[in-house]
């Protein structure tokens, strides 16, 4: 399948810090690119929806200015944690798709833990 | 409304047993996908495969196969001869049209353990 990958792996930061975890379809072009959070032991709970050189559709209760996310290429999609806290430690995941009812493929997943 | 249910939260075996996992949807699109998906202890899902709602042909891959019915809107999915390497977090997911907005909708996934 195709590849997606996802950069940091993990990451652990002071509580007021802003985060960039990158998201890149590494052998296609992504119409469209998924953020998602998962706590443990839950489901994939989807944050966003991104769509390349338009702003990302963001789910209900998810704050946009907090969690700031740029598609700026058919590869690249990028999620900013910002001012990050405790509670937003969690499972960041990113996936992408080509066209409208392919599989997704997913990133390995960012580990955020905020001190 | 879209909704995925997988009522099993986990699952133990013990390896070499068959196991199926359940997985029942709801939508009101005629178009519509269904997909399982798998999470190993790494994190990172894995697809498994993908059925369109116009084709109700079970599959087989392996030791996996899928049991698709649209008369009870079920796409279950089953391991037989199971592996430690089996062991991981399934996920089903459906894909709807215009009344789902193409959103990929995830069950809460069945937890599978398999013993040696």
């Amino acid at each position: 399948g195709a590849v997606v990958s996802q950069h940091p792996s993990w990451v652990i930061c002071k509580s007021g810090t802003s985060v960039k975890i990158e998201c890149r379809s590494l052998d296609f072009q992504a119409t469209t690119m998924f953020w998602y959070r998962q706590f443990p032991k839950q489901s994939l709970m989807l944050m966003a929806t991104s769509n390349e050189g338009s702003k990302a559709t963001y789910e209900q209760g998810v704050e946009k200015d907090k969690f700031l996310i740029n598609h700026a290429s058919l590869t690249l999609s990028t999620l900013t944690v910002t001012s990050a806290h405790p509670e937003d430690s969690s499972f960041y995941i990113c996936s992408a798709r080509q066209g409208t009812y392919n599989e997704q493929f997913f990133g390995p997943g960012t580990r955020l833990t905020v001190l | 409304a879209q909704k995925v249910t997988q009522a099993q939260t986990e699952i133990s075996v013990v390896e070499k047993e068959d196991v199926t996992l359940d997985c029942v949807y709801e939508t009101r699109d005629t178009t519509y996908y269904l997909f399982w998906y798998k999470q190993p202890p790494s994190g990172e899902l894995v697809f498994l495969i993908r059925r369109n709602s116009f084709d109700e042909q079970n599959e087989i891959s392996g030791r996996y196969s899928w049991n698709f019915q649209k008369s009870t809107s079920s796409f279950n999915f089953t391991i037989t001869a199971s592996q430690v390497v089996d062991s991981a977090v399934y996920f089903c997911a459906l894909v709807g049209g215009n009344t789902g907005g193409f959103k990929t909708i995830f069950g809460a996934g069945t937890r599978l353990f398999v013993k040696a």
